[in-house]
């Protein structure tokens, strides 16, 4: 079974520094996804950014950026000039290219500091 | 606008009730999925359906059931079988599989059961 880890429970950034979320993910599989996730305090979950594993350059939106390491199994999300905003939960997520079954990491707490 | 809800925001009941928590969509997703959500679990598959009248179990669909009679539409009933149902759950949905597409989520329900 895929399973997905993110190691870091809590992270800290100051505002306008960078921070990097760890994640790393167990398969055999070699055509899957892996997407990032945002979860304010609202709880609204928010995609921020995707990932197909064929593709071997790393995603971009905007300030959000990822390093995939598919040999590795790691999936990072580094977040630049870090706002107030983006002060969330961050749950990494697989999903297997033949089925919607998605798995979910157990989240990291970012908190921004002014 | 397009999009999930998910009624009520809020819902309380007593132990040994069954409830149902509702969730519609209006994006022509076909599968639709229930997660619940515990500190420090990250979400969890209750239940998913690909298409009308079909559903799977995920990881932890003892002590709930659910219907997918119409495609916008896939109630999560939490029975009293379900030992430790206060939680936080979550609906989405997605087009079918076979594409690089995310889940979509709704704002969610936090259930209490006291």
């Amino acid at each position: 079974a895929q399973t997905v880890t993110q190691s870091q429970p809590e992270m800290s950034v100051q505002e306008a520094e960078t921070v990097t979320l760890s994640c790393t993910y167990d398969t055999s599989e070699s055509d899957y996804y892996l997407f990032w996730y945002k979860q304010p305090p609202s709880r609204q979950m928010i995609l921020v950014i995707r990932q197909e594993a064929y593709k071997q350059q790393n995603a971009t939106e905007n300030r959000f950026s990822v390093n995939f390491q598919k040999a590795a199994k790691s999936f990072s999300l580094k977040i630049s000039d870090s706002q107030l905003g983006d002060a969330a939960m961050y749950f990494c997520a697989y999903r297997f290219l033949f089925n919607n079954d998605m798995r979910f990491g157990a989240g990291t707490r970012l908190t921004v500091k002014p | 606008d397009g999009g999930i809800t998910q009624s009520p925001k809020y819902l309380f009941r007593k132990e040994g009730q069954n409830v149902t928590l509702s969730c519609e969509q209006n994006l022509n997703h076909d599968a639709m999925y229930w997660y619940r959500q515990d500190p420090g679990q990250g979400l969890r598959l209750i239940y998913y359906s690909q298409i009308v009248n079909d559903f799977q179990k995920g990881d932890i669909a003892e002590g709930y059931s659910v219907s997918r009679e119409k495609k916008e539409s896939f109630p999560l009933t939490v029975t009293s079988a379900q030992k430790n149902p206060t939680a936080f759950y979550l609906c989405a949905s997605s087009p079918y599989s076979g594409t690089a597409y995310e889940q979509y989520f709704g704002p969610g329900t936090r259930l209490t059961v006291t």
